[in-house]
């Protein structure tokens, strides 16, 4: 398995409050990514990162901002939770250097529930 | 805009069946395509990739076939067990960002 967790794995949270969350890889990959899981929704790319520094949004970005200071930390951050933001939220991770022999494949995190109450 | 849509929603079929389950996507302009299995509350396991250049991948039972440019992908499964029920994605793989666009799957049960 890839080396990549999420922490914390669960997070019950007020709304208007700030959430951060934590995605760290061991595997030294370039691309990190942010998806978030609901029902009836599927899996939605949020955010992700091409390298230190470099961020750029995805589909659905409002509400939600990141940073990455290291190769292996990526880290989400919800300025003012809603309730419209609870979900399941995944950290990817994907090399586009064709090292591994699967040039661009994404490996999944454990995923994190969050509660907006 | 790119669409992955994946049928049928839901599956079940008794144990030692092979089953096929199908993905389509709007864009043939994508790098890779990738099949994942998802157990209830948990996250997604990486199954098969298919570089855009190939037209199968097979892994154990598993056989994942890609038509870019009609825009389908099928998942195989040979001698299915009920270790097998799970819900299937596929997503694929575009952009400069090499994001995933996913389906939104395939629940399959196994009955024993």
């Amino acid at each position: 398995d890839a080396g990549i967790t999420q922490s914390p794995r669960h997070k019950v949270t007020e709304t208007g409050t700030p959430v951060t969350l934590r995605c760290h890889q061991t595997e030294n990959h370039r691309y990190m990514y942010w998806y978030r899981q609901d029902p009836g929704h599927g899996l939605r790319l949020i955010h992700y990162s091409y390298g230190v520094k470099d961020t750029d949004k995805g589909e659905v970005s409002d509400g939600y901002s990141v940073s990455r200071s290291k190769t292996e930390d990526f880290l989400l951050t919800l300025e003012s939770a809603t309730s419209s933001q609870t979900s399941v939220y995944f950290c990817a991770i994907s090399d586009s250097s064709g090292r591994t022999g699967s040039y661009n494949e994404q490996f999944f995190g454990p995923g994190t529930r969050l509660t907006v109450l | 805009k790119q669409e992955v849509t994946q049928i049928p929603a839901a599956l079940s079929v008794p144990e030692g069946e092979n089953l096929v389950l199908n993905c389509s996507f709007t864009d043939s302009a994508i790098y890779n395509l990738q099949w994942f299995r998802q157990d209830p509350g948990k996250g997604l396991t990486s199954l098969l990739l298919i570089q855009s250049s190939q037209r199968e991948q097979t892994s154990g039972r598993l056989n994942a076939s890609l038509d870019k440019s009609s825009g389908r992908s099928t998942l195989y499964i040979a001698a299915s067990q009920p270790g097998d029920s799970a819900t299937y994605l596929c997503a694929v793989v575009t952009g400069s960002a090499r994001q995933l666009t996913f389906g939104s799957g395939t629940q399959l049960t196994v009955l024993p």
